[in-house]
């Protein structure tokens, strides 16, 4: 089956870090490219959206300038967090899915726990 | 009114029972519909997925859409306490869209 592999799974950082977490693809090419945030016990939250080569499309309220994100082949997606600040800290989960739509599913890594002190 | 309505739950069976989720939903243009399963501190794993109206089954897992009520089930047969997680609905129209979730339904199967 399709997997994703995102890394690193857990970081623990102090205020005012930018922090690196990277999403691949290792079976399939990712033409798309998702990243969510999850809080506890709630549903996962769309941050953006990234086409490989293209800009993101960032949901509303989420803050281009303040997550980065940068899909710069059809298998590797990063996602920083720049000068996290304790507010940022969350679970973050991207998502990739072959192809530009149609009769595909979308496969999920399994998330980095970003705690900001 | 919310895109996707899921009730969250919890929900607690024991083992062996059949489970029944269902998630309705407002967008008559969704065609895609989805079930993730989630343990804790873990990513969305795909368990079904369909396209439009229909069943689909998958050893002890079986998908039901029904477009014409805009409701769609997911059944577990014979549930293990390995089932226990939480399980999300999502689903999307055509073309290059992103996913739209339900909140999720907690699951536990009791041994």
């Amino acid at each position: 089956g399709a997997v994703v592999s995102q890394h690193p799974s857990r970081v623990i950082c102090k205020s005012g870090t930018s922090v690196k977490i990277e999403c691949r693809s290792l079976d399939f090419q990712a033409t798309t490219m998702f990243w969510y945030r999850q809080f506890p016990k709630q549903s996962l939250m769309l941050m953006a959206t990234s086409n490989e080569g293209s800009k993101a499309t960032y949901e509303q309220g989420v803050e281009k300038d303040k997550f980065l994100i940068n899909h710069a082949s059809l298998t590797l997606s990063t996602l920083t967090v720049t000068s996290a600040h304790p507010e940022d800290s969350s679970f973050y989960i991207c998502s990739a899915r072959e192809g530009g739509g149609g009769y595909q599913p979308q496969h999920f890594g399994d998330g980095t726990r970003l705690s900001i002190l | 009114q919310k895109e996707v309505e899921q009730d969250p739950g919890p929900l607690s069976v024991p083992e062996g029972a059949i489970v029944s989720l269902n998630c309705t939903y407002s967008n008559s243009a969704f065609q895609y519909f989805m079930w993730y399963r989630q343990y804790s501190r873990k990513g969305p794993e795909l368990l079904m997925y369909t396209y439009s109206s229909g069943n689909k089954e998958d050893g002890r897992f079986t998908a039901q859409v029904d477009k014409s009520s805009k409701y769609i089930s997911l059944f577990i047969r014979d549930s293990q306490p390995s089932d226990s997680a939480t399980y999300l609905c999502a689903m999307r129209n055509s073309g290059n869209t992103p996913l739209v979730f339900g909140k999720g339904t907690r699951l536990s199967v009791i041994a």
